[in-house]
């Protein structure tokens, strides 16, 4: 079936650190990849996502890469900011249109000033 | 501004009561979906309907069940709640289509005493 693996968490970086979240799947076909975000006391909402091989998805200054040679998503962020703690998690969809995604475990990222 | 919303965002219930958690989406959204949170388990898929009247099974359905009366509203049911239900319920809608964002609501914080 399909899957996501997640580093382990928790991350501890300091503020305009650059940071890098591995996420790898296992999926048959061609899934589109996704990157969720959970800030305290939210709903999870889209970070970014990509749908096709060696696309790139970004947003508020948030990449990642969908490598499929590899079958990674990796996120990555140059300059973090105290405004980017938060819940992160790694998600993937394949099959038809009415599929489901399918997490992974989450991360949990704090910025420190 | 799309809007997901459910019925509470904290609720403590008693062992072997009934419990109806209710979402509303105002997106004309085909896919609704039943998710709970755990701590390092992640999201794990309750159920889940894509049209009307249909619904799914997802990773853990046991215990639950779902109704889907109205295109608008997706009833989580926890026939007699037990105390490993106690979690986080974030419930999502999305257009059809695999490819689509899944947009979340606040979440209901459950404790089953």
């Amino acid at each position: 079936g399909n899957s996501v693996t997640q580093m382990e968490g928790p991350v501890t970086l300091s503020e305009e650190a650059f940071l890098t979240i591995n996420c790898t799947y296992t999926a048959t076909g061609y899934p589109s990849l996704f990157w969720y975000v959970q800030y305290p006391g939210e709903g999870l909402q889209l970070l970014l996502k990509a749908t096709k091989a060696d696309d790139k998805g970004s947003n508020k200054g948030f990449e990642a890469t969908y490598r499929k040679e590899t079958t990674s998503f990796h996120l990555e962020k140059g300059s973090v900011q105290v405004s980017d703690s938060a819940v992160y998690f790694c998600a993937l969809s394949a099959g038809g249109a009415n599929s489901k995604l399918t997490f992974g475990k989450g991360i949990t990222l704090s910025v420190r000033p | 501004d799309v809007k997901v919303t459910q019925s509470s965002r904290y609720l403590v219930k008693r062992t072997g009561e009934k419990v109806f958690l209710e979402c509303v989406q105002d997106m004309d959204h085909e896919n609704m979906f039943w998710y709970r949170q755990d701590p390092g388990l992640g999201l794990r898929l309750i159920y889940f309907s894509y049209d009307v009247k249909m619904k799914e099974k997802g990773d853990i359905p046991e215990g639950y069940s779902v109704s889907r009366e109205k295109k608008e509203r997706f009833s989580l049911i926890l026939e007699s709640a037990s105390t490993n239900q106690t979690s986080m319920y974030l419930c999502a809608s999305r257009p059809g289509g695999s490819y689509n964002e899944q947009f979340f609501g606040p979440g209901t914080r459950l404790t089953v005493l």
